[in-house]
C-alpha cells in the first residue's frame, strides 16, 4: 500500500503570498489531519477533515485554511504569510474506526517564508 | 482538555546505556497515548500505543513504555541505546471519539559512542 504522501516537498515564498499544500491519504483513510511543526514547539494541530467536512479545528488565525475532496485527498491554504510560518507542514491520515489509533504520516512540505 | 509535557528538550546518552524520555499528560476521560519517532527529514513513525488493557506497551525496535493512571505518565524505555536510535520523540495524547491528537513539544535523543 503506498503511504501518505505531500507535494510539494519544499516551497520558499515571500510575505504577503499565499500558498497550497496537497496531501494523498493511504488508501481507505477517511480522515486527514495537517500539523505545523517548528523547533521547540513540536506538533502543533492545525484541523482534521473527514468526509469533505472539517471535524476538528486548532487556535491557527482564519489564514489558514483546508479541504477535503470526495477521494480523501486534502489541501491546506495559507494566505497572506508571514515570517512566522516557516514551518514544517505535516499531513497525517487515519483509518476511522473505534479506539483512536495510529496516525500515518507523510514526509512533510518544508515551507520557508522569505 | 487534553495537554501534553515532555520533559527534557535534548537527552544524550552513551549506547548500551538506559533511555528514558519522558512523558506526562492531562485528559479529563481515559487516554489513548502514543509515541512516535521522527527521524531527519522524514515523517512521523508510530513506536507504541496504549489504548486500554495491559499498562506496559511494547513496542518496535525494543521500546516500551508504562501507562501509569496515578502519575498520568507515560514514560518511554529502551534497555540499551543504540546508534540508530537518535531522533527526535514525541509523545501524543487522543481520547475516544475525538480524532484529535495532542502533541509534546518533543525530545531530541542523542546517542554517544
Amino acid at each position: 500500500k503506498a503511504g501518505v504522501t505531500q507535494t510539494p516537498r519544499y516551497l520558499i515564498k515571500t510575505r504577503g503570498q499565499q500558498v497550497t499544500l496537497s496531501c494523498s491519504p493511504i488508501s481507505g483513510h477517511r480522515s486527514v489531519s495537517w500539523y505545523q511543526q517548528t523547533p521547540g514547539q513540536g506538533l502543533q494541530f492545525l484541523f482534521e477533515y473527514f468526509s469533505e467536512t472539517q471535524r476538528n479545528k486548532g487556535n491557527f488565525p482564519g489564514r489558514f485554511s483546508g479541504r477535503q475532496f470526495s477521494n480523501s485527498r486534502s489541501e491546506m491554504n495559507v494566505s497572506t504569510l508571514e515570517l512566522g510560518d516557516s514551518a514544517l507542514y505535516l499531513c497525517a491520515s487515519l483509518l476511522t474506526s473505534g479506539a483512536p489509533g495510529e496516525q500515518f504520516f507523510g514526509p512533510g512540505t518544508r515551507l520557508t517564508v522569505l | 482538555a487534553q495537554s501534553v509535557t515532555q520533559l527534557g528538550s535534548h537527552v544524550s546518552v552513551s549506547e548500551g546505556a538506559l533511555v528514558l524520555l519522558r512523558c506526562n499528560y492531562s485528559s479529563s476521560v481515559p487516554p489513548y497515548l502514543f509515541w512516535y519517532v521522527q527521524y531527519p527529514n522524514q515523517g512521523l513513525q508510530l513506536l507504541l500505543k496504549y489504548t486500554t488493557g495491559a499498562t506496559l506497551v511494547k513496542g518496535i525496535n525494543g521500546f516500551e513504555a508504562e501507562f501509569k493512571k496515578s502519575e498520568t505518565s507515560f514514560h518511554l524505555t529502551k534497555p540499551s541505546a543504540h546508534m540508530s536510535d537518535a531522533a527526535e520523540y514525541f509523545c501524543a495524547v487522543s481520547t475516544s471519539g475525538t480524532y484529535k491528537y495532542i502533541f509534546g513539544t518533543g525530545t531530541r535523543l542523542k546517542v554517544l559512542a
